[in-house]
């Protein structure tokens, strides 16, 4: 059991946009910045927004990260079928005193 | 440029210690970063194992903490993770990452996020 909760999986079709969901808590989300991490079948994790809203040199305009209390959104335009991964959103627990994942969502690409 | 590659065996014995090592060959380890370990069993979901820092900062998962070491060789600009007491449970992809953790001010919270990541090892216990 995850202590961020994210939707198993989602989808969408070329050109379409897409949100997904990250819930959590006031002693993590509702205090800490959010990250969002993209992981590609057999490859790590890459860092795809940080600090809530931020991107990354080289990450595309289409990744759009927002935070509202205690949850975030990681929102995909112009879905493309390289977008086809597993998305995991992640922020720091003031409880754990340590980062905290979610458990993941599965886009897939129609 | 920070480039980090796992290394460490692949097979480990149940009740053996899990002994891992992340070199970084573009970037000192020395530097004000954090440096972490982060694993992700057979098809489930990414956990953090820890992080620790050239200052002597270490944080530890509390779930893990009684069985984890996590620290650094600048000398060799490596940091590795060490894991007692390994059961089934602990077989997982294990990831090294750079871990940037920092609290500009009290409105704003913690930041932290790891980048870059390495490539990931798998580590399998079993006898």
């Amino acid at each position: 059991q995850s202590v961020l909760t994210q939707p198993p999986s989602a989808s969408g079709t070329p050109g379409q946009r897409v949100t997904i969901s990250c819930s959590g808590s006031t002693s993590n989300i509702g205090r800490n910045t959010v990250n969002w991490y993209l992981q590609l079948p057999g490859t790590a994790p890459k860092l795809l927004i940080y600090n809530s809203n931020q991107r990354p040199s080289g990450v595309p305009g289409r990744f759009t990260g927002s935070k509202s209390g205690t949850s975030a959104s990681l929102a995909i335009s112009g879905l493309q079928s390289e977008d086809e991964a597993d998305y995991y959103c992640a922020t720091w627990d003031d409880s754990l005193n340590g980062p905290v994942f979610g458990g993941g969502t599965k886009l897939t690409v129609l | 440029q920070v480039q980090l590659q796992e290394s460490g065996p692949g097979l480990v014995k149940p009740s053996e210690t899990l002994s891992l090592t992340c070199t970084d060959s573009g970037y000192s380890i020395s530097s004000g970063d954090y440096w972490g370990w982060i694993r992700q069993p057979p098809g489930k979901g990414l956990e953090w194992i820890g992080s620790t820092s050239h200052s002597g900062s270490t944080y530890y998962n509390p779930s893990l903490k009684s069985r984890v070491t996590i620290s650094l060789d600048t000398s060799k600009n490596q940091f590795s993770l060490k894991l007692t007491s390994v059961t089934a449970a602990d077989t997982a992809i294990y990831f090294c990452a750079r871990h940037t953790i920092a609290s500009p001010d009290s409105h704003t919270g913690i930041y932290n996020w790891f980048d870059p990541w390495g490539q990931g090892t798998l580590v399998t216990v079993s006898s």
